[in-house]
């Protein structure tokens, strides 16, 4: 069966530090991978995806950047932090082969970042 | 834009009680819909997904329904338990998944 793991399950970090969140799903192959954020009181929201190595894909401008290196790894990341970034983090993957729209999502714990 | 929302904000019931939680969404172009519960400080957990073509879908206590051309679907949940206390989410699937804000459910033993 499918997995997502996600760390750091929490992150305290000081405004101005980076960023490095990881993600790595198994059981599946060619993924679409998601990274969406969670602010308290609100909905989700999109913030990147991505249909295969290298392909990434920004929905929101921001301060954050996302990457694929590997089939089954999406980082997020940012070279310094703000205090508007905190929230909850939590990639997801959903469908394969790049085809949008189909096939059931699938979160993993998520990570709580704070920054102070 | 799709546009999902889920009234009520929060409910509370006693147990053994059955409830419905709704959500409504403004382009029926879509397809598929997903209901999720999320406890808190956890990930997202997938309940039911409904394609388009049906009308709906169970899972134990959980029946979810379908009514594209309305915009609509309900989660019912039967015979409600403490442990069913958590935030359940839709999500319509379009060109990209859109989520609504969830309803609080508190289930009182």
């Amino acid at each position: 069966s499918q997995t997502i793991h996600q760390w750091p399950a929490t992150l305290v970090q000081p405004v101005g530090s980076p960023l490095s969140l990881e993600c790595t799903v198994e059981g599946t192959s060619n993924p679409n991978l998601y990274w969406y954020r969670q602010a308290a009181g609100r909905g989700l929201q999109l913030l990147f995806y991505s249909v295969g190595i290298g392909q990434i894909s920004s929905e929101v401008p921001q301060n954050l950047s996302a990457s694929r290196p590997q089939d089954r790894q999406f980082i997020l990341s940012s070279k310094k932090l703000l205090l508007s970034d905190s929230g909850f983090y939590l990639c997801a993957w959903g469908g394969t082969g790049g085809a949008r729209g189909v096939g059931e999502l699938f979160f993993g714990e998520g990570s709580r970042l704070t920054v102070l | 834009k799709q546009e999902v929302t889920q009234i009520p904000a929060a409910l509370s019931v006693p147990e053994g009680e059955n409830l419905v939680l709704n959500c409504s969404f403004t382009d029926s172009a879509i397809y598929n819909l997903q209901w999720f519960r999320q406890d808190p400080g956890k990930g997202l957990t997938s309940l039911l997904l409904i394609q388009s073509s049906q009308r709906e879908q169970t899972s134990g206590r959980l029946n979810a329904s379908l009514d594209k051309s309305s915009g609509r679907s309900t989660l019912y949940i039967a015979a409600s338990q403490p442990g069913d206390s958590a935030t359940y989410l839709c999500a319509v699937n379009g060109n990209q998944f859109y989520f609504g804000t969830g309803t609080s459910l508190t289930v009182i033993p």
